[in-house]
């Protein structure tokens, strides 16, 4: 079965320190990874996805950014983490034919102080 | 730029009644999806209505679809407290490699 993990479930980190979330998928080739932040109430916003190893697209100028070092492998970083960067980060997969939605992460609460 | 609109967004409701949620899309799309979202936790897949008139029931909760329209409906039977969540549509742009999502709607099934 297919399954996706996501690292560490919380963070809290002081502003200017860096930042590095993993997220593996298990039980698929070649998916579709995608970065999303939700902030306090609010809706998904689409960081960054990639269709293949070392290819990023970047939705939102931010001070994140991502790498994709394997296949299966999804790395969400910042060099200096900002106050504005906190919430609520899910990281997603689709598997082909790429019809039947997304597989989500458990998340990761970062909070920023 | 593809747009996908929930209405409404907060939803109070007694238990027992029924209501439904409304998700309207911007452009021509064949696939759209449900999920659900407890407080604090990830999404969770409901529905994957993949053509047109596609309807898709799981307990108390139906979804539609009518591609024409560019709307699918998420129909609540005789609300329980369990269904308390915060609901999202997606949509399939099917020439992309992303969905967009609906901005929510908060779901509160009152006792």
């Amino acid at each position: 079965s297919q399954t996706i993990h996501q690292w560490p479930a919380t963070l809290v980190q002081p502003v200017g320190s860096p930042l590095s979330l993993e997220c593996t998928v298990e039980g698929t080739s070649n998916p579709n990874l995608y970065w999303y932040r939700q902030a306090a109430g609010r809706g998904l916003q689409l960081l960054f996805y990639s269709v293949g190893i070392g290819q990023i697209s970047s939705e939102v100028p931010q001070n994140l950014s991502a790498s994709r070092p394997q296949d299966r492998q999804f790395i969400l970083s910042s060099k200096k983490l900002l106050l504005s960067d906190s919430g609520f980060y899910l990281c997603a997969f689709s598997s082909p034919p790429f019809s039947y939605g997304y597989t989500f992460g458990s998340g990761t609460r970062l909070t920023v102080v | 730029e593809l747009k996908v609109e929930q209405n409404p967004l907060f939803l109070s409701m007694q238990e027992g009644k029924n209501y439904t949620i409304y998700c309207n899309y911007s452009t021509t799309s064949d696939r759209l999806y449900w999920y659900r979202q407890d407080p604090g936790k990830s999404l969770e897949s409901l529905f994957v209505l993949l053509s047109n008139g596609a309807v898709k029931q799981e307990g108390r909760l139906m979804a539609s679809l009518d591609t024409k329209a560019r709307l699918s409906t998420l129909h609540i039977t005789a609300a329980v407290h369990d269904l308390s969540a915060t609901y999202f549509c997606a949509v399939d742009r099917m020439t992309g490699n992303q969905f967009y999502f609906g901005t929510g709607t908060s779901l509160t099934v009152i006792p």
